[in-house]
């Protein structure tokens, strides 16, 4: 199976916002509403920010969001703050009941 | 509070087997809206899904692991393992194990990840 598709990096500076893309196929991102996003920083587990494609849990900020558009999931980053700065995974269900990691997206708060 | 740790070698020797073994803290595992998963992180790059098995007994893998990966889980101990066999430098990661929900719609709480290096 074939990693989802994200940019290597983005950037941006202290209370801009940026979106994080997350290309699939029909077979995985753009067949199921079953898409996640991680933060990670270094040296730490992933931490689940976004699931079912738009879902936040408990405890994570609102300035997260995320949508869909056919193949391809997004991640919104609203208000950046220097503590968003970290590595952004998404992730998404397949039709061969597998799961599949996006390559991952540094993202730097300028 | 749900806590996962993973606990195993830190070293393997190329083409034996290594094993981890996941153990769930503050809640049980036998639950049918989550399964038990493993994610590795070679050093330096992303994430990877290994595989996930649920309580029953069912088990998914990653298919470019599939012929080298054995998962169990042990319900009595509140456990699940991964066995991944003929090991090369290139499995060499940082491996998490994590709940995951039905459809491996999200993973909601992670290990804190243990470093297996293949080395001779």
């Amino acid at each position: 199976q074939s990693a989802l598709t994200q940019p290597a990096s983005v950037s941006g500076s202290p209370g801009q916002s940026i979106t994080i893309s997350c290309t699939g196929t029909t077979s995985d991102v753009g067949g199921y509403n079953f898409v996640s996003w991680y933060q990670q920083h270094p040296g730490t587990a992933p931490k689940l920010m976004i699931y079912d494609v738009t879902n936040r849990p408990s405890g994570v900020s609102n300035r997260f969001s995320g949508s869909k558009s056919g193949n391809t999931a997004s991640l919104t980053i609203s208000g950046l703050q220097p503590e968003d700065e970290a590595d952004y995974y998404c992730s998404s269900y397949t039709s061969s009941t597998t799961l599949v990691f996006g390559g991952g997206t540094k993202l730097t708060v300028l | 509070q749900l806590q996962l740790q993973e606990s195993g070698p830190g070293l393997v020797k190329p083409s034996e087997t290594l094993s981890l073994t996941c153990t769930v803290s503050g809640g049980s595992i036998s639950s049918s809206n989550y399964c038990g998963g493993w994610v590795r992180q070679p050093p330096g790059k992303g994430l990877e899904w290994v595989g996930s098995i649920f309580y029953s007994g069912a088990t998914y893998y990653n298919p470019s692991l599939k012929s080298r990966v054995t998962m169990s889980v042990d319900t009595s101990k509140n456990q699940f393992s991964l066995k991944l066999s003929s090991v090369t430098a290139a499995d060499t990661a940082v491996y998490y194990c994590a709940r995951m929900g039905t459809n491996f719609r999200l993973s909601d709480h992670w290990g804190q990840g243990a470093l297996v290096t293949v080395s001779s």
